[in-house]
């Protein structure tokens, strides 16, 4: 039981370059979500999803897409990488969608943005 | 729009001495978690708290959530060198319960 998987670990672009981080989960959770931290701060929620084919916005939506198209994964697109983008980025999710329980988070994806 | 703050932002204290986190809210919440993060780590659940005026405790751990169902607190009793991390809170937004928006953390570091 693996839990909630992030890859890559760590990645390196440059402005204007896109990718998409991985977020696998195989606990057949409903909820899941991307957060970015940056350094000092909080976790700041990108997207969050209820379940397969349904997304929604979160705090800091702009430059970042995300699909779900099965319960397991939910990919974190940056369109065109900005120094700005440059963070920690963590998944998570959770058992219950309408009154998320406790969250079970990847152990992060760290983008450096030049 | 809504903000869930803590304070302190930091604490340092010698190892054995207590320590509490506060964390308010500008709305009321419907419930509240908290998380505990290891330098280098990720976020790791600790509690969710519901009720109003609800204690609960874990071992030197004790969680607290106001009448008012706006503010919280942690107290760590005694504290040791395995507590160092930072401390979030964690509630839903008021436009979405599946909006969960966390506090800025309060960072515990430890002198043996």
């Amino acid at each position: 039981n693996a839990g909630v998987t992030q890859t890559p670990k760590f990645q390196v672009l440059k402005t204007g370059q896109s990718m998409t981080l991985q977020c696998a989960q195989d606990m057949n959770h409903e909820y899941m979500s991307w957060y970015r931290q940056d350094p000092g701060m909080g976790l700041r929620l990108i997207h969050y999803s209820v379940g397969a084919g349904i997304t929604d916005q979160g705090e800091v939506p702009n430059g970042y897409n995300v699909s779900r198209s099965t319960t397991e994964d939910f990919p974190l697109r940056l369109l065109s990488a900005a120094p700005s983008q440059t963070s920690v980025y963590f998944c998570a999710s959770s058992y219950s969608t309408g009154f998320p329980g406790e969250l079970f988070f990847g152990e992060g994806s760290r983008l450096t943005v030049l | 729009g809504q903000q869930v703050m803590q304070i302190p932002q930091y604490q340092h204290v010698q190892e054995g001495e207590d320590f509490t986190t506060y964390c308010n809210s500008s709305t009321t919440l419907s419930n509240i978690q908290w998380y505990k993060q290891r330098p280098g780590g990720h976020p790791v659940f600790l509690i969710q708290l519901v009720k109003s005026g609800e204690v609960k405790k874990q071992k030197r751990l004790t969680f607290q959530f106001g009448e008012a169902k706006k503010n919280s607190s942690l107290h760590i009793t005694a504290t040791q060198t395995t507590d160092v991390g930072t401390y979030f809170c964690a509630g839903p937004s008021k436009s979405s319960a599946s909006k969960i928006i966390f506090g800025s953390g309060t960072r515990l570091s430890i002198r043996p």
